[in-house]
């Protein structure tokens, strides 16, 4: 149990473009999504927390206008990187928590690289 | 200062043996620990939680000491698939529940 898929699990795009990311929880209901990214040999950092309904609530230093959030189900939370540059080419990664439970479970990511 | 520190390794280990590091964390009010296992290119998997009075799972065995702010893991008998990298994750539970990644340690177990 416990399951949460991503898609896609890889994207190429060029410069300027938009990209979707679906974060799905597949056998359970998530009250809470997180997205992570993780930049090589870095760890993951926060970039927001969504919550079914609500407005994400993004981390310091992470442009919400450039990161839209939307979490408009209890099992789909959806990250779109709006005009993506190279820099923005990194792994994303999202988890999905139950409730006020700690535990959260982590999707296999995205990683995605903008030429 | 990062909220949780991490020596990153690598850590070369000969398979068999016992490897152990620690974490740092700089948050005194931090409710819960853990620790996760990344392999290269994948998400993190939880590998333990860490409680105050010590745990131990198969090899691994997790310490936490809250006056000195650290959490160690420890392996015993390591295999050649004990290689990735270990996150040490922090939750502050006042904060809604956001986990704090440090930034890992790299273990290499080599035959």
């Amino acid at each position: 149990g416990a399951v949460v898929s991503q898609h896609p699990s890889w994207v190429i795009c060029k410069s300027g473009t938009s990209v979707k990311i679906e974060c799905r929880s597949l056998d359970f209901q998530a009250t809470t999504m997180f997205w992570y990214r993780q930049f090589p040999k870095q760890s993951l950092m926060l970039m927001a927390t969504s919550n079914e309904g609500s407005k994400a609530t993004y981390e310091q230093g992470v442009e919400k206008d450039k990161f839209l959030i939307n979490h408009a189900s209890l099992t789909l939370s959806t990250l779109t990187v709006t005009s993506a540059h190279p820099e923005d080419s990194s792994f994303y990664i999202c988890s999905a928590s139950i409730g006020n439970q700690e535990t959260q479970y982590f999707g296999p990511g995205t990683r995605l690289l903008v030429l | 200062r990062k909220e949780v520190e991490q020596d990153p390794g690598p850590f070369n280990v000969p398979e068999g043996a016992t490897v152990a590091f620690n974490c740092t964390y700089s948050n005194s009010a931090s409710q819960s620990f853990f620790w996760y296992r990344q392999d290269c290119r994948k998400e993190p998997k939880l590998l333990m939680s860490v409680y105050s009075s010590g745990n131990e799972d198969g090899r691994f065995t997790a310490q936490l000491n809250r006056a000195s702010q650290y959490i160690s893991l420890l392996i015993r008998d390591s295999k050649l698939s004990d290689s990735a990298t270990y996150l040490c994750v922090v939750n502050g539970k006042a904060a809604g529940n956001k986990l704090t990644f440090g930034g890992g340690t790299r273990v290499l177990v080599k035959p």
